[in-house]
């Protein structure tokens, strides 16, 4: 069990740039979430997978932002067109819904996102 | 829905002395309540949680919380502090066994020798 991983750590971009971010689950777990942190405040959910099923999407996430889990294990986080709002760090988080789990999100390091 | 309140952004102990970081909820449902610790440039690390079992939850590092209904909150308390505990501590709240967490703004720890 190596944890959730995140690539890169770091992004700085210019405006207008799009950029991709990658998370690996634990593997086996089954859920993925992605989750928004900006200086200051907590992390807001922003979107789940159960398997490749997105489950739910938060209105945090506009139509810049488009997430994909194409085979049930990593997943992608893309944004088009970034803004400076969009800077923030980018959380990912795993968890297992087997019979004894209570569904515990384990989180990744983040992604630190800085749109010049 | 589900909210969350952590009342203090800031707290600053001495190190040996009590830790309490509080946290209170708001939820229409029976509430699964956690407590999460993020140091400096890292992910969040799970302290402890609350499912519906026992009231007092222990967790790591020596932490613990008691939910409490009527007060509709879920305090994090440590007897004693550590140089190691400085961190951002975060209270979380769910609705459902499983799904997104609604989180607090957070509660910067600082501990003086």
């Amino acid at each position: 069990d190596t944890g959730v991983s995140q690539n890169p750590r770091h992004k700085i971009t210019k405006r207008g740039q799009n950029v991709t971010f990658r998370c690996d689950p634990i593997s086996e777990h089954n859920r993925l979430y992605w989750y928004r942190q900006t200086l200051g405040q907590g992390p807001e959910f922003l979107t789940y997978f159960q398997n490749e099923a997105q489950l739910e999407k938060s209105r945090l996430l506009s139509d810049r932002f488009s997430a994909e889990r194409p085979k049930g294990s990593f997943s992608t986080l893309e944004i088009q067109r970034t803004e400076q709002g969009d800077s923030a760090m980018y959380l990912c988080a795993s968890s297992s819904t087997g019979a004894s789990s209570t569904d515990t999100q384990y989180f990744g390091p983040g992604t630190r996102l800085t749109v010049l | 829905a589900q909210s969350v309140t952590q009342l203090g952004s800031h707290v600053s102990v001495s190190e040996g002395a009590l830790v309490l970081l509080r946290c209170n909820y708001s939820s229409s449902v029976p509430p699964y309540l956690f407590w999460y610790v993020q140091y400096p440039n890292q992910g969040l690390q799970l302290l402890l949680k609350y499912t519906s079992a026992a009231t007092l939850v222990k967790g790591i590092n020596g932490f613990e919380a008691e939910f409490k209904k009527s007060e509709t909150s879920f305090h994090l308390t440590k007897p004693s502090a550590h140089m190691s505990d400085a961190a951002e501590y975060f209270c979380a709240v769910r609705g459902t066994s499983y799904g997104k967490l609604t989180f607090g703004q957070g509660t910067i720890l600082t501990v003086h020798p």
